[in-house]
């Protein structure tokens, strides 16, 4: 099983909405990142979490709360977004942080924020 | 800070011709990987072809291989036989050796297959 899987696959929200991205790998995967996608750019990174603590905060506004119950989930919580956070929100996960770990995707989550 | 330059926004080719992809970078780090990304329009990102800087041989994966000039900092993509499934973004990406993998990705090639 080499898959991610993330849920919704389209989520609209209201500007003070509080909604919940999820994503789930079960690879055996230690290291899971969050990305943010706009239309034809390439993905930036916003959080990485090694061995379910935090490693890498890309100084994401704190309406962005990510959170890594177990080793096989990633949560990416939303609360008062800005219609310039609307997105295509993809999760990664890889074996280890460091080392030429291939990074595999998840399909994305499409973000609107009305 | 790391950079990664694709120059080509879009390119296309023929049904089983070959078309390549430039990508160049700028660091000063000595050692580093390189990485070929491919997000079709389906939008799930998959890794082509990986190439550590350290390595002089360059990396191929059956149709993909790359030409990977380290002074001149410069990492192409060469696509072989293309197939209608190979039209996608293609993100040409940089990550440190050292520390966390952070990726750094150049702007994207969108590649279109004409049959």
């Amino acid at each position: 099983d080499t898959e991610v899987t993330q849920t919704p696959k389209h989520l609209v929200m209201g500007m003070t909405n509080k909604k919940s991205l999820k994503c789930e790998q079960h690879m055996g995967h230690r290291a899971m990142y969050w990305y943010k996608q706009k239309a034809k750019k390439p993905p930036e990174l916003m959080f990485v979490y090694s061995y379910e603590k935090l490693s890498i905060n890309e100084s994401v506004p704190s309406r962005f709360s990510p959170e890594c119950p177990n080793s096989s989930l990633l949560n990416l919580h939303l609360h008062a977004l800005q219609p310039e956070d609307s997105a295509l929100y993809l999760c990664a996960s890889s074996f280890r942080l460091a080392g030429v770990y291939e990074q595999y995707f998840g399909p994305g989550t499409r973000l609107t924020v009305t | 800070a790391q950079t990664v330059t694709q120059s080509q926004p879009e390119m296309s080719v023929q049904e089983a011709e070959t078309v390549t992809l430039s990508c160049t970078y700028d660091t000063s780090e000595s050692d580093y990987y390189l990485f070929w990304y491919k997000q079709p329009p389906s939008r799930q990102m998959i890794l082509v072809i990986r190439q550590e800087a350290y390595k002089q041989q360059n990396a191929t994966e059956n149709r993909f291989s790359v030409n990977f000039q380290k002074a001149a900092k410069s990492f192409s993509l060469k696509i072989s036989d293309s197939q209608l499934g190979d039209a996608a973004m293609y993100f040409c990406a940089y990550a440190m050796r050292q520390g966390a993998q952070k990726l750094v990705f150049g702007q994207g090639t969108r590649l279109t297959i004409n049959p």
